[in-house]
């Protein structure tokens, strides 16, 4: 069935470095990779995206990469800072149904 | 405000009683989803629609579990006969899918609404 698998579970890095967050999907007819970055009592709030027709996107500090062999999606964060400290998480979805299935989630500590 | 909105923000309940939430999505969203998230993990689809009709709904939704979208405009979620593993945040996301050959676009998510079942 649908399942997004993320690791890692937890990440803590200092301040300034970068963190990776890994993906992998097991739908075929999935084609749009959206992350999300939710705060402790908010909403999920898009951070980026990537369509299946791109190979990888960045916006500022945040960079998105698909690998379409492989079923694996990555989000880079470059020069992290304290207020990057929440919880990620990718999904995965196909053009039909536009249903987003989740990742477990990453939380993520930047140390100052 | 133009985004997503919920109500109630919060709702606390017996076992056994019904509950009923609303979603207000961005105006001009055809597409309005149902997710569920309880602490620690990501967002489970429920259910969603296209204007007022249902699409789909999840394989592991109990029948107490009901969605509705009369206009195609605002959506509500009705749980009966609640039970303690109800407990969870009740999100609403909504998006727009444009004409026959539309791909996904965004989803904007609401700020939830939180249940609690005792």
């Amino acid at each position: 069935g649908e399942n997004v698998e993320q690791h890692p579970s937890t990440l803590s890095v200092q301040e300034g470095d970068s963190a990776v967050i890994k993906c992998t999907y097991s739908d075929s007819a999935s084609n749009y990779f959206p992350w999300y970055k939710q705060e402790l009592g908010k909403r999920p709030q898009l951070i980026i995206d990537i369509r299946s027709n791109v190979g990888e996107k960045k916006d500022q500090r945040i960079a998105v990469t698909l690998n379409k062999t492989a079923k694996h999606f990555s989000l880079h964060i470059t020069e992290t800072q304290p207020e990057d400290s929440a919880v990620y998480f990718c999904a995965a979805s196909s053009t039909n149904t536009g249903k987003l299935i989740f990742g477990q989630g990453t939380t993520l500590q930047v140390k100052p | 405000d133009t985004g997503v909105s919920q109500n109630p923000r919060h709702k606390i309940t017996k076992r056994g009683q019904n509950v009923t939430f609303r979603c207000d999505p961005i105006s001009e969203h055809n597409r309005l989803y149902w997710y569920r998230q309880t602490l620690g993990q990501g967002p489970e689809f429920l259910t969603y629609f296209q204007n007022e009709a249902q699409l789909e709904k999840s394989r592991l939704l109990s029948d107490r579990f009901s969605a509705e979208r009369p206009k195609g405009s605002f959506s509500t979620l009705e749980i009966q006969r609640t039970e303690q593993g109800d407990s969870a945040m009740y999100l609403c996301a909504s998006s727009y899918r444009g004409g026959l050959a539309g791909g996904v676009n965004e989803q904007f998510f609401g700020p939830g609404t939180r249940l609690t079942v005792l």
